[in-house]
């Protein structure tokens, strides 16, 4: 099974509206961290945000905020306002306890039309 | 601040020659990672290293791959003899210790 899915192969948006791009994780650990990371055209990763299993709060960072449903395992990446700039690969990732390894999704791709 | 910084950006060679990727990582983080990206498979951790000692290579896919980490800022993945099934982007990410993961900006290997 794999441990990072993302369903959403490509997701379109006009700019100014908010998206939200989907990620389920599978694990049976209780502490684990959950990442999402951009990856534009010209293919560098940039890590955008994370959440931890234990936080009571779910992660924000500027535009992105993260969507954390622990009992669903879920962690969907929420970006508000989307911006011709947030056109780009997006991926999910997770490292559980006990690992400093990430486990990373397929990836989204995500296009922002004026 | 310098991010982790990747060497070369861009190679392309022969099949059959020796091919190193060379990385920098972030100064006082411990732990190194070198991943390889291809459209089939994704993001693929090859090896990781914490505090220049390598932790798991179970990534990577044969013999012909080498990685080492000679000290706590220099690290190179060697191929040896290439082969064009090895074209893919190579990432370089480096962290403390449970903290998230700082990639560089990859190098492109082609091998024709």
């Amino acid at each position: 099974a794999q441990k990072i899915t993302q369903t959403q192969p490509g997701m379109f948006v006009q700019e100014k509206e908010a998206v939200t791009l989907d990620c389920t994780y599978d694990t049976s650990d209780q502490s684990y961290g959950l990442f999402w990371y951009k990856q534009p055209s010209s293919g560098e990763m940039i890590f955008l945000i994370y959440q931890g299993s234990y936080d009571e709060q779910n992660a924000t960072e500027g535009r992105y905020s993260l969507n954390f449903q622990k009992a669903r395992k879920s962690a969907n990446l929420v970006i508000s306002a989307s911006q011709l700039g947030d056109s780009a690969m997006y991926f999910c990732a997770m490292r559980e306890r006990g690992y400093s390894t990430l486990t990373f999704g397929k990836g989204t791709m995500l296009l922002v039309s004026p | 601040d310098a991010g982790v910084i990747q060497s070369p950006r861009h190679e392309v060679t022969e099949m059959g020659q020796e091919v190193t990727l060379r990385c920098k990582p972030i100064s006082g983080h411990n732990s190194l990672f070198w991943y390889r990206q291809t459209m089939m498979r994704g993001l693929e951790l090859l090896i990781y290293f914490n505090n220049n000692v390598p932790i798991d290579d179970s990534g990577m896919p044969e013999d012909r791959f080498s990685a080492k980490m000679p000290n706590a800022s220099f690290s190179t993945l060697k191929i040896q003899p290439s082969e064009p099934r090895d074209s893919a982007v190579y990432f370089c990410a480096s962290s403390l210790q449970g903290q998230s993961q700082h990639f560089g900006d990859g190098t492109r290997l082609s091998i024709l």
